[in-house]
């Protein structure tokens, strides 16, 4: 089975640039969530959908960050513009989600972002 | 809300040594609890889970027990490798809300020496 798969792998941009990421989820999973993990710091949920809805985005700086999710599958988060702050570990995740709290959610490699 | 609270690192051990490293945990439904591991480079990945009180969940010689009594889920492994050295998040996923909802701690580092 295919896992999650995230690029790009690794991003450098300036500070109040604009920058954008993409996932592709495991096939069948409704949930899909996106993190941001700062060094030496736990992941913390920025972004959550069912389908293609939203769920929770109660931490989304939403003057910056936008995220959408197409069609129920693939998913882009974009910051725009960036700040030196945003430099982070950008995660997806996905799990087949409702009603489903003993499933595992499954994690792509992420995204390295380094604003400068 | 939900939260998560794990024991400081680094963990600095030798070989063969005996690992535990706490987790405890703040919960307004009744949440399944989980490890995963991160290991150098890679996303995160799960070593076990328990979905109600008194399961134990194990994987490649780790284990936890979940404990509702005082709300704990720590991780142990008898012997440690080399190859054990990773960063440990413990997590909690709650239905509170109707969705999952997945929670995780600070994380822990491991680091094992020969």
């Amino acid at each position: 089975e295919a896992g999650v798969a995230q690029s790009p792998r690794y991003k450098i941009i300036e500070k109040r640039q604009s920058v954008a990421f993409w996932c592709n989820p495991i096939s069948g999973h409704a949930t899909l969530y996106w993190y941001q993990q700062i060094l030496g710091q736990g992941p913390k949920l920025l972004i959550q959908f069912q389908n293609n809805g939203v769920v929770d985005d109660s931490q989304l700086p939403k003057d910056r960050f936008s995220a959408e999710r197409l069609k129920g599958v693939d998913s882009t988060l974009k910051i725009q513009p960036a700040k030196l702050e945003d430099s982070a570990v950008y995660l997806c995740a996905s799990s087949l989600g409702w009603g489903a709290a003993n499933t595992e959610a499954f994690f792509g490699q992420g995204t390295r972002l380094t604003v400068v | 809300g939900d939260s998560v609270t794990q024991m400081e690192g680094p963990v600095t051990l030798s070989e063969e040594a005996f690992l535990t490293i706490n987790c405890t945990y703040t919960a307004t439904g009744y949440p399944s609890l989980f490890w995963y591991v991160q290991y150098p480079g890679e996303g995160l990945q799960l070593l076990l889970k328990a979905t109600k009180a008194d399961d134990k969940g194990s994987d490649k010689g780790f284990e936890a027990t979940y404990r509702k009594e005082t709300t704990s889920f720590h991780l142990e492994k008898g012997s440690v490798q080399v190859s054990d050295s990773a960063v440990y998040f413990c997590a909690l996923s709650d239905l509170n809300t109707g969705f999952q909802k997945l929670v995780f701690g600070t994380g822990t580092r491991l680091l094992v020496s020969p």
